[in-house]
């Protein structure tokens, strides 16, 4: 009962831009779009979330589309720290209903 | 310590076992979570905590069992498991129960032999 689609793998060289796409076709009016990513060996970090508007951070930004079925995730600088599995997460107001996806693995070249 | 802490990192029982994986937070949040990240499934919601009362309970087996007995720990009691809930079992905590900006701790890896 997956609520987001993402590629499963990424590429990306060292010190580009990196663009993460979410589809989330079924999303309602109240669900939230969150981001977090998680590195080897560690737990899951939050890096962002936005219900409507386009949100900056000092890590990231999200870009979300007008109809809100789809959003992406921006990463202005990819350094090989950036390397992890990224995972879009819709909340909404029920709160068991937060669901992980499978999340894209983002590979980071030299 | 900072952050999410959790003990042990590595556990291996057997199915007739009793243990208990623990987590702290020291970020002065109200809310904890235990999460199951099993190899091949996504991240799956267990348990959450809001001031210390269980808000949620996603229709988890009874052979586990959570204990909050203050807002900074957090117990997961674990008892006659099955092989198949061998997985990494992680600990997040946020300001409240709403679910924003959870910070997870490192994870326990259980072995369930």
């Amino acid at each position: 009962d997956a609520k987001t689609t993402q590629p499963n793998s990424m590429e990306s060289n060292e010190e580009e831009p990196v663009h993460l796409p979410c589809n989330h076709s079924t999303i309602s009016g109240t669900d939230y779009i969150h981001w977090y990513r998680q590195l080897p060996s560690q737990g899951p970090e939050y890096v962002i979330h936005g219900l409507t508007s386009n949100v900056n951070n000092r890590m990231a930004s999200l870009a979300i589309a007008e109809d809100r079925k789809s959003s992406t995730l921006i990463l202005h600088r990819a350094t090989l720290r950036d390397a992890a599995v990224y995972y879009c997460i819709l909340r909404d107001d029920n709160f068991n209903k937060f669901y992980f996806g499978s999340g894209t693995k983002l590979n980071v070249k030299p | 310590e900072t952050g999410v802490t959790q003990t042990p990192r590595h556990l291996v029982m057997g199915m007739t076992n009793k243990k208990s994986l623990k987590c702290e937070q020291h970020l002065g949040h109200n809310a904890m979570y235990w999460y199951k990240q099993s190899a091949k499934k996504p991240l799956e919601l267990m348990f959450v905590y809001s001031l210390e009362e269980r808000v949620e309970n996603n229709s988890v087996p009874s052979r586990f069992s959570p204990e909050c007995p203050n807002s900074s720990h957090l117990f997961l009691h674990l008892h006659t498991l099955q092989p198949e809930d061998s997985a990494l079992y992680l600990c997040a905590s946020s300001q409240d129960g709403t679910g924003y900006e959870q910070y997870f701790g490192p994870g326990t890896r259980l072995t369930v032999t």
